[in-house]
Protein backbone atom coordinates (compact mmCIF):
# COMPACT_ATOMS: atom_id res chain seq x y z
CA UNK A 1 0.00 0.00 0.00
CA UNK A 2 1.23 3.59 -0.70
CA UNK A 3 3.15 4.83 2.77
CA UNK A 4 4.59 8.65 3.03
CA UNK A 5 7.14 8.39 5.83
CA UNK A 6 8.01 11.96 7.17
CA UNK A 7 10.82 12.55 9.97
CA UNK A 8 10.02 13.89 13.72
CA UNK A 9 10.31 17.34 14.58
CA UNK A 10 12.81 19.59 13.70
CA UNK A 11 14.13 22.78 15.87
CA UNK A 12 15.51 25.81 13.99
CA UNK A 13 16.55 29.28 15.40
CA UNK A 14 15.68 32.17 13.39
CA UNK A 15 17.26 32.68 10.03
CA UNK A 16 17.94 29.12 9.74
CA UNK A 17 17.38 26.98 7.13
CA UNK A 18 15.48 23.58 7.36
CA UNK A 19 14.90 20.27 5.25
CA UNK A 20 12.15 18.09 5.60
CA UNK A 21 11.97 14.54 4.36
CA UNK A 22 9.64 12.49 2.46
CA UNK A 23 10.05 8.71 2.44
CA UNK A 24 7.59 6.67 -0.50
CA UNK A 25 7.00 3.15 -0.44
CA UNK A 26 4.32 1.50 -2.61
CA UNK A 27 4.09 2.65 -5.68
CA UNK A 28 6.49 3.99 -8.70
CA UNK A 29 8.32 7.08 -7.26
CA UNK A 30 8.49 8.82 -10.20
CA UNK A 31 5.29 8.12 -11.51
CA UNK A 32 3.67 10.92 -9.07
CA UNK A 33 3.95 14.34 -8.37
CA UNK A 34 4.55 14.97 -4.58
CA UNK A 35 3.17 17.57 -2.95
CA UNK A 36 4.14 19.80 0.21
CA UNK A 37 1.63 21.30 2.31
CA UNK A 38 1.84 23.20 5.97
CA UNK A 39 -0.38 23.80 8.75
CA UNK A 40 0.30 26.72 11.37
CA UNK A 41 -0.82 26.65 14.05
CA UNK A 42 -4.43 27.47 14.07
CA UNK A 43 -4.20 28.20 10.95
CA UNK A 44 -5.69 26.40 7.60
CA UNK A 45 -3.58 23.99 5.17
CA UNK A 46 -1.44 26.27 3.28
CA UNK A 47 -0.40 24.40 -0.52
CA UNK A 48 3.50 25.05 -0.90
CA UNK A 49 4.41 23.22 -4.37
CA UNK A 50 5.11 20.21 -5.82
CA UNK A 51 8.02 18.27 -7.81
CA UNK A 52 7.67 15.49 -10.25
CA UNK A 53 10.60 13.04 -8.83
CA UNK A 54 10.63 11.97 -12.94
CA UNK A 55 12.06 15.09 -14.11
CA UNK A 56 13.05 16.80 -10.94
CA UNK A 57 11.05 20.06 -12.11
CA UNK A 58 9.23 21.50 -9.76
CA UNK A 59 6.48 24.30 -9.18
CA UNK A 60 5.82 26.76 -6.05
CA UNK A 61 3.48 28.92 -4.85
CA UNK A 62 4.23 32.14 -5.12
CA UNK A 63 4.34 32.73 -1.71
CA UNK A 64 7.39 30.76 -1.28
CA UNK A 65 9.36 31.04 -4.37
CA UNK A 66 12.81 31.58 -3.47
CA UNK A 67 13.36 30.76 -0.35
CA UNK A 68 12.05 26.92 -1.01
CA UNK A 69 13.78 23.91 -2.96
CA UNK A 70 11.81 20.93 -3.49
CA UNK A 71 14.42 18.17 -4.39
CA UNK A 72 13.97 14.10 -5.19
CA UNK A 73 16.24 11.27 -4.99
CA UNK A 74 14.58 8.01 -6.68
CA UNK A 75 17.53 6.24 -5.75
CA UNK A 76 15.90 5.81 -1.95
CA UNK A 77 12.04 7.36 -3.02
CA UNK A 78 12.78 10.43 -1.24
CA UNK A 79 11.32 13.58 -1.80
CA UNK A 80 12.83 17.07 -0.10
CA UNK A 81 11.40 20.19 0.94
CA UNK A 82 14.42 22.54 2.06
CA UNK A 83 13.27 26.34 3.45
CA UNK A 84 15.89 28.90 4.02
CA UNK A 85 15.85 31.97 6.80
CA UNK A 86 13.28 30.28 8.38
CA UNK A 87 10.75 32.88 10.88
CA UNK A 88 8.78 32.17 13.47
CA UNK A 89 5.90 32.48 11.46
CA UNK A 90 7.34 29.04 9.77
CA UNK A 91 6.61 27.20 12.49
CA UNK A 92 4.14 24.80 11.28
CA UNK A 93 3.27 21.07 10.58
CA UNK A 94 4.97 20.22 7.05
CA UNK A 95 2.98 17.46 4.96
CA UNK A 96 3.77 15.91 1.95
CA UNK A 97 0.81 14.49 0.06
CA UNK A 98 -0.06 12.84 -3.32
CA UNK A 99 -2.78 12.41 -5.62
CA UNK A 100 -4.59 9.03 -6.36
CA UNK A 101 -3.71 9.82 -9.90
CA UNK A 102 -0.29 10.71 -11.88
CA UNK A 103 -0.81 14.15 -12.65
CA UNK A 104 -3.70 16.44 -12.15
CA UNK A 105 -6.23 17.42 -10.69
CA UNK A 106 -4.44 18.03 -6.86
CA UNK A 107 -6.30 16.53 -4.50
CA UNK A 108 -4.56 14.62 -2.13
CA UNK A 109 -5.45 10.69 -1.30
CA UNK A 110 -2.22 9.61 0.62
CA UNK A 111 -0.27 11.40 3.37
CA UNK A 112 2.69 11.83 5.16
CA UNK A 113 1.70 11.71 8.78
CA UNK A 114 3.29 15.54 8.86
CA UNK A 115 6.75 17.18 10.74
CA UNK A 116 6.71 20.21 13.23
CA UNK A 117 9.04 22.49 12.25
CA UNK A 118 9.59 24.99 15.23
CA UNK A 119 11.29 28.04 14.74
CA UNK A 120 12.42 29.81 18.34
CA UNK A 121 15.56 31.54 19.29
CA UNK B 1 -7.15 32.93 -5.16
CA UNK B 2 -10.00 31.53 -4.10
CA UNK B 3 -10.69 32.15 -0.02
CA UNK B 4 -12.82 29.12 1.41
CA UNK B 5 -15.13 29.53 4.53
CA UNK B 6 -16.12 26.99 6.65
CA UNK B 7 -18.90 27.44 8.75
CA UNK B 8 -19.82 26.73 11.68
CA UNK B 9 -16.37 26.80 13.21
CA UNK B 10 -17.58 24.36 15.50
CA UNK B 11 -20.20 21.91 15.45
CA UNK B 12 -21.48 20.42 19.00
CA UNK B 13 -23.30 17.25 18.25
CA UNK B 14 -24.60 13.65 19.54
CA UNK B 15 -23.88 10.05 18.27
CA UNK B 16 -26.38 9.52 16.10
CA UNK B 17 -27.07 13.16 15.40
CA UNK B 18 -26.49 14.73 11.49
CA UNK B 19 -23.81 16.99 10.96
CA UNK B 20 -24.31 19.46 7.94
CA UNK B 21 -21.14 21.60 6.95
CA UNK B 22 -20.92 24.25 4.73
CA UNK B 23 -17.77 25.51 2.37
CA UNK B 24 -18.35 28.84 0.70
CA UNK B 25 -15.85 30.12 -1.57
CA UNK B 26 -14.74 33.85 -2.66
CA UNK B 27 -15.12 33.27 -6.65
CA UNK B 28 -16.57 29.82 -8.79
CA UNK B 29 -14.63 26.56 -8.29
CA UNK B 30 -14.21 25.61 -12.11
CA UNK B 31 -15.56 22.08 -12.37
CA UNK B 32 -16.52 21.76 -8.45
CA UNK B 33 -13.18 20.59 -8.51
CA UNK B 34 -13.96 20.52 -4.34
CA UNK B 35 -12.61 17.80 -2.08
CA UNK B 36 -13.53 17.26 1.85
CA UNK B 37 -11.31 15.81 4.40
CA UNK B 38 -11.19 14.88 7.89
CA UNK B 39 -8.41 15.33 10.38
CA UNK B 40 -7.35 13.75 13.67
CA UNK B 41 -5.24 15.29 16.52
CA UNK B 42 -1.82 13.16 15.16
CA UNK B 43 -2.99 11.75 12.51
CA UNK B 44 -2.54 12.46 8.32
CA UNK B 45 -5.39 14.30 6.80
CA UNK B 46 -7.94 11.50 5.79
CA UNK B 47 -9.57 12.31 1.79
CA UNK B 48 -13.14 12.13 2.35
CA UNK B 49 -15.13 13.55 -0.98
CA UNK B 50 -13.45 14.63 -4.11
CA UNK B 51 -15.10 16.52 -7.07
CA UNK B 52 -17.22 17.83 -4.54
CA UNK B 53 -20.04 14.78 -4.48
CA UNK B 54 -18.05 11.51 -5.06
CA UNK B 55 -17.07 9.45 -1.88
CA UNK B 56 -12.80 8.23 -1.73
CA UNK B 57 -12.15 4.50 -1.54
CA UNK B 58 -13.74 3.07 1.42
CA UNK B 59 -15.72 5.64 2.89
CA UNK B 60 -18.54 5.34 4.52
CA UNK B 61 -21.93 6.29 2.79
CA UNK B 62 -23.18 8.14 5.86
CA UNK B 63 -20.58 10.73 4.26
CA UNK B 64 -21.80 13.32 1.12
CA UNK B 65 -20.98 15.88 -0.22
CA UNK B 66 -23.13 18.37 -2.04
CA UNK B 67 -22.96 21.91 -3.85
CA UNK B 68 -21.55 23.52 -6.77
CA UNK B 69 -20.57 26.68 -8.01
CA UNK B 70 -19.50 28.79 -4.83
CA UNK B 71 -21.79 26.61 -2.03
CA UNK B 72 -20.93 22.79 -0.87
CA UNK B 73 -21.82 20.85 1.91
CA UNK B 74 -20.56 17.78 3.52
CA UNK B 75 -23.09 15.89 5.45
CA UNK B 76 -22.44 13.48 7.77
CA UNK B 77 -25.74 11.64 8.14
CA UNK B 78 -25.41 9.67 11.19
CA UNK B 79 -22.29 10.44 13.71
CA UNK B 80 -20.47 7.69 14.87
CA UNK B 81 -17.85 8.21 17.75
CA UNK B 82 -15.10 7.69 15.39
CA UNK B 83 -16.61 10.79 13.30
CA UNK B 84 -15.72 13.40 15.56
CA UNK B 85 -13.05 15.48 14.28
CA UNK B 86 -11.75 18.39 12.55
CA UNK B 87 -13.28 18.64 8.48
CA UNK B 88 -11.10 20.68 5.94
CA UNK B 89 -12.63 21.85 2.45
CA UNK B 90 -9.78 22.28 -0.33
CA UNK B 91 -10.63 23.68 -4.20
CA UNK B 92 -8.06 22.44 -6.70
CA UNK B 93 -10.56 24.00 -9.84
CA UNK B 94 -8.26 27.43 -9.77
CA UNK B 95 -4.89 28.02 -8.86
CA UNK B 96 -3.19 28.25 -6.42
CA UNK B 97 -5.12 25.03 -4.58
CA UNK B 98 -6.55 26.74 -1.22
CA UNK B 99 -7.76 25.55 2.01
CA UNK B 100 -11.03 26.30 4.65
CA UNK B 101 -10.06 26.79 8.13
CA UNK B 102 -11.91 23.84 9.01
CA UNK B 103 -14.93 22.96 11.30
CA UNK B 104 -14.76 20.53 14.14
CA UNK B 105 -17.43 18.61 15.13
CA UNK B 106 -17.41 17.92 18.66
CA UNK B 107 -19.12 15.69 21.11
CA UNK B 108 -21.98 17.46 22.74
Amino acid sequence: QVQLVQAGAEVRKPGASVKVSCKASGYTFTGYYLHWLRQAPGQGLEWMGWINPNSGGTHSSQKFQGRVTMTGDPSISTAYMEMKRLTSDDTAVYFCARTPESGYPYYFEYWGQGTLVTVSS
Amino acid sequence: EIVLTQSPGTLSLSPGERATLSCRASHLISRDFLAWYQRKPGQAPRLLIFGASNRATGIPDRFSGSGSGTDFTLTISRLEPEDFALYFCQQYGNPPLTFGGGTKVEIK
